[in-house]
């Protein structure tokens, strides 16, 4: 199975800062990686897919980067919308495997 | 609006089975592959299964596969996902989730719960 890790597991930010999260995969995965908001008590939202494709909705201060096996997430300017906790999934092959999360929280 | 609609959650016995279904009004389930997804309490996404949208093919992850099976109702109305010999490590939220292509979810149930436990 495909492992993913994401980094880090936590953040802490403010309205306004730039953030990055990243996502390894333990082996190359080309582009089939996607992102994940996920808000308390809410099913998950794809942010984006095939790596950096935004989804329709998603405002542009989401974008995603990367191919083989290290990507990231970076949002431009947080907004306190963005305060969540975000997954990486490799689409690569199955079963399909998601990082263990990035809990993003105000500082 | 289309929109997946999770049911059969509930408290079930370690050793037991359930039987989890998913309802897609509005959506043709035949046209998509499908996902299911479980959330532990507290915990991150673990990606569960996958049914190809002609029904042909399943795919599992190695902590169920042997023990949960993925059907379609004839009218491909309904998917479903049938949980055996269920251990306390499956008590989770499981979400069905429709693949829009390329293995990428676009579409979430609200989740059904399922508890595992004495």
């Amino acid at each position: 199975d495909i492992q993913m890790t994401q980094s880090p597991s936590s953040l802490s930010a403010s309205v306004g800062d730039r953030v990055t999260i990243t996502c390894r995969a333990s082996q190359t995965i080309t582009n089939y990686l996607d992102w994940y908001q996920q808000k308390p008590g809410k099913a998950p939202n794809l942010l984006i897919y095939a790596a950096s494709s935004l989804q329709s909705g998603v405002p542009s201060r989401f974008s995603g980067s990367g191919s083989g096996t290290d990507f990231t997430l970076t949002i431009s300017s947080l907004q306190p919308e963005d305060f969540a906790t975000y997954y990486c999934q490799q689409s690569y092959n199955t079963p399909y495997t998601f990082g263990q999360g990035t809990k993003l929280e105000i500082k | 609006q289309v929109q997946l609609v999770e049911s059969g959650g509930g408290l079930v016995q370690p050793g037991r089975s359930l039987r989890l279904s998913c309802a897609a009004p509005g959506l043709t389930v035949s046209t998509y592959d499908i996902h299911w997804v479980r959330q532990a309490p507290g915990k991150g996404l673990e990606w569960v299964a996958l049914m190809s949208s002609d029904g042909r093919r399943s795919y599992y992850a190695g902590s169920v596969r042997g023990r949960f099976v993925l059907s379609r109702d004839n009218h491909w109305t309904r998917l479903y996902l049938q949980m055996n010999s269920l251990r306390p490590e499956d008590t989770a939220l499981y979400y069905c989730a429709r693949d829009r292509g390329g293995g990428f979810i676009d579409l979430w149930g609200q989740g059904t719960l399922v508890t595992v436990s004495s």
